[in-house]
């Protein structure tokens, strides 16, 4: 199975700043379908990007995602108060998805 | 438009059995291998099982295998996990997921506790 590493484990930024997290797989990603998810505490995890570059319905354009193979990239251009939280990582182009352990979004 | 709804969640003690359900609609749901993934309080997401169309296929991790058992029901456009055998850290929400035809759909979940 793709085994997903995030780094880093929890970013520190104010508002306004740019976060950008980073997503790496043990082996290539089939047809790029690397999804992103934003989880805040108590909430299902709400998808954010599809097909590694695709916004999911009703999602910022301060979301962006890139990459391709086995390195992928969330961008948020610039963080609102909302932003904070823990997102993941998951391939689902081969099973079983797996998904990364997290980066933790938190005010500076 | 797709959707899954799961059921069946509830508090059990260790030991116990508890069977989960999810109600597909939206899509043709034979055609789809099916996902069940959990999350555990303050932890991340985790596959637990799949089983691809026909059956032909199923997939368990190493923390449920010989204990749970997932089943589906194409005429009933619907899926199953069987759980048996249940310890403290099954203790999770378990989420019903479907690839469709570029992004994954999940279901809202079903809490399931363990605690005597």
């Amino acid at each position: 199975e793709i085994v997903l590493t995030q780094s880093p484990g929890t970013l520190s930024l104010s508002p306004g700043e740019r976060a950008t997290l980073s997503c790496r797989a043990s082996q290539s990603v089939s047809s790029s379908y690397l999804a992103w998810y934003q989880q805040k505490p108590g909430q299902a995890p709400r998808l954010l990007i599809f097909g590694a570059s695709s916004r999911a319905t009703g999602i910022p354009d301060r979301f962006s995602g890139s990459g391709s193979g086995t390195d992928f990239t969330l961008t948020i251009s610039r963080l609102e108060p909302e932003d904070f939280a823990v997102y993941y990582c998951q391939q689902y182009g081969s099973s079983p998805w797996t998904f990364g352990q997290g980066t933790k979004v938190e005010v500076k | 438009e797709v959707q899954l709804v799961e059921s069946g969640g509830g508090l059990v003690q260790p030991g116990g059995s508890l069977r989960l359900s999810c109600a597909a609609s939206g899509f043709t749901f034979s055609n789809y291998i099916m996902n069940w993934v959990r999350q555990a309080p303050g932890k991340g997401l985790e596959c637990v099982s799949y089983i691809s169309s026909s059956s032909s296929t199923i997939y368990y991790s190493d923390s449920v295998k010989g204990r749970f058992t997932i089943s589906r029901d194409d005429a009933k456009n619907s899926l199953y996990l069987q759980m048996n055998s249940l310890r403290d850290e099954d203790t999770a929400v378990y989420y019903c997921a479907v690839q469709g035809v570029r992004r994954p759909f999940w279901g809202q979940g079903t809490l399931v506790t363990v605690s005597s």
